[in-house]
Formats: C-alpha cells, sequence, structure tokens
C-alpha cells in the first residue's frame, strides 16, 4: 500500500513564525501536493510539484512556499504564519500519468493552529 | 478554470433508505473521482470514473459520470450508519496529466438509525 506520511499530526504556532509542514511518500510517485482543508471549501491546492525541484502554484499559493529537493519528500513553508492560515493541510501523491486512473493518495494531515 | 459543486452539503438519511449525491463541474475533465473521509482521518478513494456513461458500484455506493452533462452522481442504496461520512468529488482539468484535482465542498452524510 501507499504510505504518505505528515511529520505531525498538530501543531500550534504564533503569527509571524515559520512554519515547515513535512511529507513523505514511499511509492517512488512523480507527484506531490498540498492542500488545505476548511469547513464548507472543500480542498483546495496550494502547491504541486511534478519533479524533484520542479513546483507549480495551486489556486492558493499566497503566503506559502515549497520545497522539493527529494523525490519522496515534499515540504510547505509558511514563510510568517497568520492567523488566516489556521487549518487542516493534506499532503498527496500520485504516479505521473502512467496510471491514468491513478487517484491522489493522501496523509492524515496536519491540523495547524495559528494563533 | 475548473470548478466543481457538490449538493447537498448535508444530508441526513434513515437506514434503509436510498439518496443520491450530485456533482457538477464546471469545464471538460478527463477523469473524475470520488473519495471518502472519516471524521479526524484522511481522504480514502472509492472510484475512478474515466469515460461517458461509466458506472462503478462498491457495496452500497454507485458511481457514475456523464460528461455531457458533466454531472456524476454517488448513489446510496439502503443506507446503513457505517456509511455516515463526507463525500468528495474531485476532477481534472480536461488534457492535464499531472492529476491535479479540483474538489468540490464536500457532502457531510449523516444515516440515523
Amino acid at each position: 500500500d501507499v504510505k504518505v506520511t505528515q511529520s505531525s499530526r498538530y501543531l500550534v504556532k504564533r503569527t509571524g513564525e515559520k512554519v515547515f509542514l513535512e511529507c513523505v511518500q514511499d511509492m517512488d510517485h512523480e507527484n506531490m501536493f498540498w492542500y488545505r482543508q476548511d469547513p464548507g471549501l472543500g480542498l483546495r491546492l496550494i502547491y504541486f510539484s511534478y519533479d524533484v525541484k520542479m513546483k507549480e502554484k495551486g489556486d492558493i499559493p499566497e503566503g506559502y512556499s515549497v520545497s522539493r529537493e527529494k523525490k519522496e519528500r515534499f515540504s510547505l513553508i509558511l514563510e510568517s504564519a497568520s492567523t488566516n492560515q489556521t487549518s487542516m493541510y493534506l499532503c498527496a501523491s500520485s504516479l505521473l500519468g502512467g496510471s491514468y486512473n491513478s487517484p491522489l493518495h493522501f496523509g492524515n494531515g496536519t491540523r495547524l493552529t495559528v494563533t | 478554470e475548473l470548478k466543481v459543486e457538490q449538493n447537498p452539503l448535508f444530508l441526513s438519511m434513515q437506514e434503509g433508505k436510498n439518496y443520491t449525491i450530485y456533482c457538477n463541474y464546471s469545464t471538460t475533465s478527463d477523469r473524475l473521482y470520488w473519495y471518502r473521509q472519516d471524521p479526524g482521518k484522511s481522504l480514502e478513494s472509492l472510484f475512478v470514473l474515466l469515460s461517458n456513461g461509466a458506472v462503478k458500484q462498491e457495496g452500497r455506493l454507485m458511481a457514475s459520470l456523464d460528461t455531457k452533462a458533466r454531472l456524476s452522481t454517488l448513489h446510496i442504496t439502503a443506507a446503513v450508519h457505517d456509511l455516515s461520512a463526507t463525500y468528495f468529488c474531485a476532477a481534472i482539468l480536461g488534457g492535464t496529466s499531472y492529476g491535479k484535482l479540483t474538489f468540490g465542498q464536500g457532502t457531510i452524510l449523516t444515516v440515523h438509525p
């Protein structure tokens, strides 16, 4: 089974702090994604990456950056955390096109609270 | 821009009843996915629908896709309490291969005895 592991289940940070959310997948997937989940809004894509050192903005990239130095690891960075970034953050991975019906495989999520 | 809308957003059902969740998307999409999320847990893939007229069934859940109407449905037959969860549909913008999914808002399903 594909395993996507997010390093923290819960995080509490202060406004203005730099925050790192880490995600590791063990199935050699090319694609990796960061979504945030908010009630009534579903999941919204922040950034995604289709290869090492490659990244693309999603629908809500403002206030975030990402890093992908190794294929298995995709990090989400909040440069200066704000209260409106309090949310559930979900990491996901998938194969690059090769398996046409490959769904996203999600981690368990990190619930971030910014105070 | 691809937009995905689900309805209803909240669904309270009695056990044994049938109901349908609707998922509309705004532009051409290559694929349609359904996911389930239990409280406090991550998303679990239920179905992948790849072509017009596709129908997939797993237990009491059946998903279908009408690409001409840009509509997918998730039909629940004879609901049981174990089906209580949040259900998401998601679509991929046509012509892309990176697997970038756009999600609906989610439907919170509660099944009562």
